[in-house]
């Protein structure tokens, strides 16, 4: 069963970087995924597809600081130069014929 | 500029039924397959049911197979998930989401704002 898994929380200073991770189940370590961001009392928004090759490809308005990158069933976003705005819930997904699997998200505290 | 906007939520008893609307704009609707997606309140997202491009292919997750309804008008650009037999547990802000797919893989690139419903006696 295709399932995508996430640490509950994670947090990083203000200026700093952070990783979040993303992991595929068993025997799906090939599949692209999506993250997406929901800051607080916000509707969720797409900040980019990633590859199992860790080429990625940001949606409209995503700022440079945020990036993609893969190393086996593990799917990264990282976050450069933290701002207090990237305080939110960040949620991976994946689908499989025609069904749409979401992890069950980060949420990231700027310190 | 793409625009999806909810409509049709609102207060229920538990039995009763909903219909949602989703009106697109900024895109090419006939062109791709749309989803409904849920959050319960404090909880992560859940998907609830995609429609495909044409309307002829159609998914639910189990928690809503046989009781939502999902449906495309592609001649008024909107998006509809009727819903009845509604339980407690579908209390959830409920979003319309496009759906874009690479040579890869599928994925939302688009979000709506979402519209809130609430069953409860």
């Amino acid at each position: 069963q295709l399932l995508l898994s996430q640490s509950p929380s994670a947090s990083a200073s203000l200026g700093a970087s952070v990783k979040l991770t993303c992991t595929l189940s068993s025997g799906h370590s090939t599949y692209a995924i999506a993250w997406h961001q929901q800051q607080p009392k916000k509707g969720p928004r797409y900040l980019m597809r990633l590859n199992s090759d860790g080429s990625h490809y940001k949606g409209d308005g995503v700022p440079d600081r945020f990036s993609g990158s893969s190393s086996g069933p593990e799917r990264y976003l990282t976050i450069s130069s933290l701002q207090s705005e990237d305080e939110a819930e960040y949620y991976c997904q994946t689908w499989v014929t025609g069904i749409v699997i979401f992890g069950g998200g980060t949420k990231l505290t700027v310190l | 500029e793409v625009q999806l906007v909810e409509s049709g939520g609102g207060s229920v008893q538990p039995g009763g039924s909903l219909r949602l609307s989703c009106a697109a704009s900024g895109f090419a609707f006939s062109s791709y397959a749309m989803n409904w997606v849920r959050q319960a309140p404090g909880k992560g997202l859940e998907w609830v049911s995609a429609i495909s491009s044409g309307g002829s292919t159609i998914y639910y997750a189990d928690s809503v197979q046989g009781r939502f309804t999902i449906a495309r008008d592609n001649s008024k650009n909107t998006l509809y998930l009727q819903m009845s037999s509604l339980r407690a547990e579908d209390t959830a802000l409920y979003y319309c989401a496009k759906v874009a797919c690479s040579d890869t893989s599928c994925y939302v690139d688009y979000w709506g704002q979402g519209t809130l419903v609430t069953v409860s006696s």
